[in-house]
Parts: structure tokens; sequence; C-alpha cells
């Protein structure tokens, strides 16, 4: 499978608790992004990469959270001292930017849930 | 944030029918671009319409973009059962540094066989 892999694809945690996401991007691409959807929204901007710098974040993504890239490969999203807003799907994309080619590709996502 | 608003928020359609959902924008944009999402997994990038372009055709889909009033609209001919989901438009802004989409509140599609 060369498409975009989240893991895990659901992650049950207790407030208060840390939790980390990991994002495989497809090999060749070197922009990555993190989404955020809540039911009955559309996805909302967190963070961006190229290569290994994060090059914008969104107010969205609080104190509490941090995001990662080494060596421009694969992302780690952690969510610490998670609440129960913290509820909610996690989204990856990866794009290799050229005129011809500006989509995104999408991973399936990670389900979180706050208890 | 989200960039605008899509309406309907839910479409319920015979097979065979068309769809057809529309997308409503804020700001300058470089393009526009449609996603199709099942329940509960990520997002599928469905096409992409520029600034400068008023209409595009992809298969059964056509998508239309006009930038003096901020919308888009995205007609599905034919639908099939298939074509169950939640449909996204999102936009890339000028200026922007990042290429980041901003997505919509999303319509979903129900067509019933």
């Amino acid at each position: 499978d060369t498409g975009v892999s989240q893991n895990p694809r659901h992650k049950i945690t207790k407030r208060g608790q840390n939790v980390t996401f990991r994002c495989d991007p497809i090999s060749e691409h070197n922009r990555l992004y993190w989404y955020r959807q809540t039911l009955g929204q559309g996805p909302e901007f967190l963070t961006y990469f190229q290569n290994e710098a994060q090059l914008e974040k969104s107010r969205l993504l609080s104190d509490r959270f941090s995001a990662e890239r080494p060596k421009g490969s694969f992302s780690t999203l952690e969510i610490q001292r998670t609440e129960q807003g913290d509820s909610a799907m996690y989204l990856c994309a990866s794009s290799l930017p050229s005129r011809s080619n500006e989509k995104l590709f999408f991973g399936s996502g990670t389900q979180l849930s706050v208890l | 944030s989200q960039q605008g608003e899509e309406d309907p928020q839910a479409l319920s359609i015979q097979e065979g029918e068309n769809a057809t959902m529309n997308c409503s924008y804020k700001t300058s944009i470089n393009n526009l671009q449609w996603y199709r999402q099942n329940s509960g997994r990520g997002l599928v990038h469905l096409i992409l319409i520029r600034s400068n372009e008023r209409e595009k055709h992809s298969g059964r889909l056509r998508v239309t973009l006009d930038t003096s009033k901020k919308s888009s609209s995205l007609l599905i001919t034919a639908s099939r059962a298939a074509d169950t989901a939640s449909y996204f438009c999102a936009t890339v802004t000028v200026g922007g540094a990042t290429n980041k989409l901003i997505f919509g509140t999303g319509t979903l599609l129900a067509v019933q066989p």
C-alpha cells in the first residue's frame, strides 16, 4: 500500500492522559498536513510541514499540541493532558505539489475519544 | 476555521438522478478543489478548478466556478448508490505561503437505490 498511513486507527484515552499519533506520508511527498475533523464538520487545518520544517501552525493548535517530522519522513502529533474537547478525527495528508498536481492525499485518520 | 459554507447540508436523491451541491467561500483563491469522504474514512480528491477557469468536467462530475460571486457548484450526473458520501469543497488562498486547503462544511449526499 503506497498511500498515506495513519496509526492507530482508533484511540480511547482518559482525560489528562497524553496521546501520540503517527502519520507516514507517501514516500516522495515533501509536504505534510495535519487536520482535525469533528462530526458533521469539514476538516480544520492544524499544521503544515515542508520536509522537516514546521512552517505554519493554526491558532487551534494550543500549547498542549506538538507535531514533529524528523528527517522529513513520518510525522507525529502529540496531545498532552487530553481534554474531552480534543475528541475528534485527526487526519494527515501529504502532497508533492507541482503546477499540474496540487491535490492532497489523505490517510484514513485516527479517531480519538477522550473519556 | 472554515472557509465557507456548502448547501444543502444534506441531500437525498434516487439512483439515476443528478445531484448538485453548492459551495461559497470568503477570500480570493488560487484554486478550488472538491473532495469526497465516506463515513469514518479519509478524504479523496475528486477535481480541481483554477481561478481562471469557469467549468471543468471529469467523468460524471461537472464543476463550475464563479469568482465574482465566490461560489462553486459540483454536479454529479446519473448518481449511483455508491456515490453516497460527504462532499467538501476546499480552497487555496491567494498569497498563502503553504498552499494549505481550507475546507467548507460539507454536503451529505444519500443516493437511494
